[in-house]
């Protein structure tokens, strides 16, 4: 069965400094990856997934994540936050041909001056 | 297009009361979910639907139905409320094919608070 684990509740950082949000997954067929944010009060929105291909993936706003199959890991990071990118990231799995999505618990990022 | 809708926003019940919580997509997209967020818990499933007038259950579907008479609309029924269903409600869609991927977009939330 699928699990999604995300190693921090809560991750603390000043603004500019580096993140990694660590995120390890368990499933026994080859799946779809994702990290979705959500801003307070809002709903939950796409900031990227992993599908095929290149193990990098990229969002717009400067977010990065690496698919690591071996160590089942699917970490986000960024070179230099900023306060705009406090918020709550969950990592996500889907098995691939499947639609069910198993969402972790969410990690809290809040960036500090 | 609006993305997904749901309404209310905030809502507060008595134990025992029933409600209907809202949910539209715009998009045309064939599956729809309904999650509940509990802190420091993640999001669980509740139910989804494959297409109009296809339901099943997810993860903790007790206490709720649901029904899917159209693409767009996908209500969430609490019929009898207890303490245990305060949570923050979201209801997303997704367009799946074969070979597509299942890319959820989520609608704002309702927060219900059952006393």
């Amino acid at each position: 069965a699928q699990s999604v684990t995300q190693l921090d509740s809560q991750v603390p950082v000043f603004e500019e400094a580096p993140v990694e949000l660590r995120c390890n997954y368990s499933s026994s067929v080859s799946v779809y990856l994702f990290w979705y944010v959500q801003y307070p009060n809002q709903g939950l929105q796409l900031l990227l997934k992993y599908l095929s291909g290149s193990t990098l993936v990229e969002s717009i706003n400067g977010f990065e994540a690496e698919f690591n199959k071996s160590q089942t890991s699917f970490h986000l990071r960024k070179p230099s936050v900023h306060i705009s990118d406090t918020a709550e990231y969950f990592c996500a799995v889907s098995e691939g041909g499947g639609f069910k999505t198993i969402f972790g618990a969410g990690t809290r990022l809040f960036v500090k001056a | 297009n609006a993305g997904v809708t749901q309404t209310p926003k905030f809502r507060i019940l008595k134990i025992g009361q029933s409600m209907t919580l809202q949910c539209t997509q715009d998009m045309n997209h064939n599956y729809m979910y309904w999650y509940r967020q509990d802190p420091g818990m993640g999001l669980k499933l509740i139910y989804y639907s494959v297409g109009a007038g296809i339901t099943d259950k997810g993860e903790v579907p007790n206490g709720y139905n649901v029904s899917r008479s159209t693409t767009e609309d996908f209500p969430l029924r609490l019929e009898l409320a207890a303490p245990s269903q305060t949570s923050v409600y979201f209801c997303a869609s997704s367009q799946r094919a074969a070979g597509s991927t299942d890319t959820q977009y989520f609608g704002p939330g309702t927060r219900l608070t059952v006393l």
